[in-house]
């Protein structure tokens, strides 16, 4: 199994424009979920799906946007990049969403810098 | 979901065992604490989870005595390469993934 995969690694865009992040689980989870990192600091929950056609807004959703068309797939997109979006993007997922059972898996991360 | 606090960094050497303490007074009866380990350019890995007083696995133990209201992470003769980023984290039962992550406290093994 390949895990929690994340592309690209790396992108750097200019402020306005748009572009989605890709993440992809072969794990069959059924949640999945976007944070992001800022320098120093925690992981802050941008959107999360607990199912298939399933998504809700986390803690700073603003400027992003996001689908669950499939079990496999989360992208999130950014629909005019600024340059407040200069992050480290994780994508996770998790069995289900019950706590006892569902430590989160996470991926490497999307380094965006925006300029 | 009930905040948590955790000492913003500390200091280790290689072979002693390390204890990290989190406070969460505000948990609720049916949250659970979770601790994740972050390597630098990594994503946050699974460490340990628990609901009340001991659970050990292959890497850590974690204590939570009887109030909740704190929990400590119990790393067994650290190596350098423990050194990273320990988050603790307070899980509701149900809705897990909205789980907040505080600032962590970065882990720093010497030889």
């Amino acid at each position: 199994n390949a895990g929690v995969t994340q592309t690209p690694k790396f992108q750097v865009l200019k402020t306005g424009q748009s572009m989605t992040l890709q993440c992809a689980q072969d794990m069959n989870h059924e949640y999945m979920s976007w944070y992001r990192q800022d320098p120093g600091m925690g992981l802050r929950l941008i959107h999360y799906s607990v199912g298939a056609g399933i998504t809700d807004q986390g803690e700073v959703p603003n400027g992003y946007n996001v689908s669950r068309s499939t079990t496999e797939d989360f992208p999130l997109r950014l629909l005019s990049a600024a340059p407040s979006q200069t992050s480290v993007y994780f994508c996770a997922s998790s069995p289900t969403d019950r706590a006892g059972h569902s430590p989160l898996h996470f991926g490497n991360g999307t380094r965006l810098t925006v300029t | 979901l009930a905040k948590t606090t955790q000492p913003i960094s500390m200091d280790s050497y290689e072979g002693q065992e390390v204890n990290i303490t989190c406070s969460h007074n505000n948990i609720a009866t049916n949250d659970y604490i979770t601790w994740y380990q972050q390597f630098p350019s990594q994503g946050p890995r699974f460490i340990i989870q628990g609901y009340k007083t001991k659970v050990t696995n292959e890497v850590a133990s974690l204590f939570i005595p009887a109030d909740r209201k704190s929990s400590t992470l119990s790393l067994p003769r650290v190596s350098l390469s423990d050194t990273a980023v320990y988050y603790c984290l307070v899980v509701a039962n149900t809705n897990a993934g909205k789980s907040t992550f505080g600032d962590g406290t970065t882990l720093t093994v010497k030889p």
